[in-house]
């Protein structure tokens, strides 16, 4: 069964800081894996990295993927008040997963003024 | 490009009723997708739906099921209510995942709760 899991679940830092989420897969017939970020409502897509796309970056936020070490981090510096979401980390794959994303339990970041 | 709807936003039923959610996905996706959300399961798939079709379908009961009209708008069902299916159930939209992406875009979901 695949399987998707982040670290750390939570996370406190102060604007400013920079942040490092961990997000590891073991999924049969990967395809791509997804970054999203959840505020008090709907999902909000970040990023998508693929075999021909393993680093992402916008504005504070970057991303990498190592598919040898089956492993993707989202990195966030200065981070800011608005940053404070549940990141979500998902991957899809090949073959009859249809329309199919599977996530990990999400990494809650706070930042305090 | 207006994004995913979702209606109702909010809904209390009480158990063994039955709810239909809706979804209208971003014009000219033609993939949907429903995922339940809750505190302790997190994100978990249901079904997807492509030209009227279910292509796939979550580990979940036949209580649950779906359609997909020709306007690729879809719609859920949940029968027979149990406390356990109170969550927040959102729905994505892609162009077609696998073809060139699987980027999938959420609404802003319908929260059940059920009594």
């Amino acid at each position: 069964e695949d399987k998707v899991v982040q670290s750390p679940l939570s996370l406190v830092v102060h604007e400013g800081d920079t942040v490092t989420l961990n997000c590891s897969y073991e999924v049969t017939n990967f395809r791509s894996l997804l970054w999203y970020k959840q505020e008090k409502k709907a999902p909000t897509f970040l990023f998508m990295l693929t075999s021909s796309g393993i680093e992402k970056k916008s504005g504070r936020l970057s991303s990498i993927l190592d598919k040898k070490e089956l492993f993707s981090i989202l990195n966030i510096t200065a981070t800011q008040t608005g940053d404070s979401a549940i990141y979500l980390c998902a991957v899809g794959a090949g073959g009859t997963s249809y329309g199919k994303l599977t996530f990990g339990q999400g990494t809650i970041l706070t930042v305090h003024p | 490009k207006a994004g995913v709807t979702q209606t109702p936003r909010y809904l209390i039923k009480t158990r063994g009723q039955q709810v239909t959610l809706s979804c209208s996905p971003i014009s000219g996706h033609r993939s949907v997708s429903w995922y339940q959300q809750t505190p302790g399961q997190g994100l978990q798939f249901l079904f997807e739906y492509f030209s009227e079709t279910q292509r796939n379908k979550g580990n979940f009961p036949g209580r649950f099921s779906g359609r997909q009209f020709s306007n690729s708008r879809s719609e859920m069902n949940v029968s027979t209510l149990e406390l356990g299916d109170s969550a927040l159930y959102l729905c994505a939209s892609s162009l077609e995942p696998g073809a060139l992406t699987d980027t999938q875009y959420f609404g802003p979901g319908t929260r059940l709760t059920v009594l």
